[in-house]
């Protein structure tokens, strides 16, 4: 079955620390890899995308990072802000037909 | 700019009532789904069209019909709104070719009681 695990489900850090969020998935055949910011009360907004001869793919203080091997993914956050307070959501794409999975979403609150 | 919107931000409505919800793209884009979102179940489909007058059921069709009469709207409709219907809807659309990135509306939370 087509899934996709995302861990921790909420994560609580304090201004300036890192941090990074797991997505792994069981999809295939594989495709790309997205994740998305989903800030309260507004929907979802790409991040990175990763397709499966990438291994790293930054966008400003947000890093990407897939092992398409092992079905993983991970997103690492570099001195957080208090607006990256969000939901991270992971969507994995299939090659067939184009399908979406969604990962459940981690909600990081990041505290002063 | 990409631009989504969706007719209403909340909404309040009673069982039994026909509810529409109305999603309007801005960038020509051929595909365009419906969601629902609920606390620790993440985003499920609902339904999608990739074509004007074409639809696809998704994962929990169940209760919902769609409309696409023109290509930059797709209408969700609740025939008879019921309790477990309240939640947070989402829009999206895509280019059928590409990367296929979505783009959502804002949302429509509604409350059905």
């Amino acid at each position: 079955k087509n899934q996709v695990e995302q861990s921790p489900q909420s994560l609580i850090i304090l201004e300036g620390k890192n941090c990074t969020l797991q997505c792994n998935y069981t999809v295939s055949p594989f495709s790309n890899l997205r994740w998305y910011k989903q800030d309260t009360g507004r929907g979802p907004v790409s991040l990175t995308i990763m397709t499966f001869s990438e291994n790293t793919k930054s966008n400003g203080r947000y890093t990407a990072t897939l092992d398409a091997d092992t079905k993983q993914s991970s997103l690492h956050i570099t001195a957080s802000q208090l607006s990256d307070s969000a939901s991270y959501i992971c969507v994995v794409r299939g090659s067939t037909l184009g399908r979406l999975y969604f990962g459940r979403g981690t909600q990081l609150t990041v505290w002063p | 700019d990409v631009k989504v919107t969706q007719s209403s931000r909340y909404l309040v409505k009673r069982t039994g009532e026909k509810v529409f919800l109305e999603c309007v793209q801005d960038m020509d884009h051929e595909n365009m789904f419906w969601y629902r979102q609920d606390p620790g179940l993440g985003l499920r489909l609902i339904y999608f069209s990739y074509d004007v007058k074409m639809k696809e059921k998704g994962d929990i069709p169940e209760g919902y019909s769609v409309s696409r009469e023109k290509k930059e709207r797709f209408s969700l409709i609740l025939e008879s709104a019921s309790t477990n219907q309240t939640s947070m809807y989402l829009c999206a659309s895509s280019f059928f070719r590409g990367n296929n990135e979505q783009f959502f509306g804002p949302g429509t939370r509604l409350t059905v009681l």
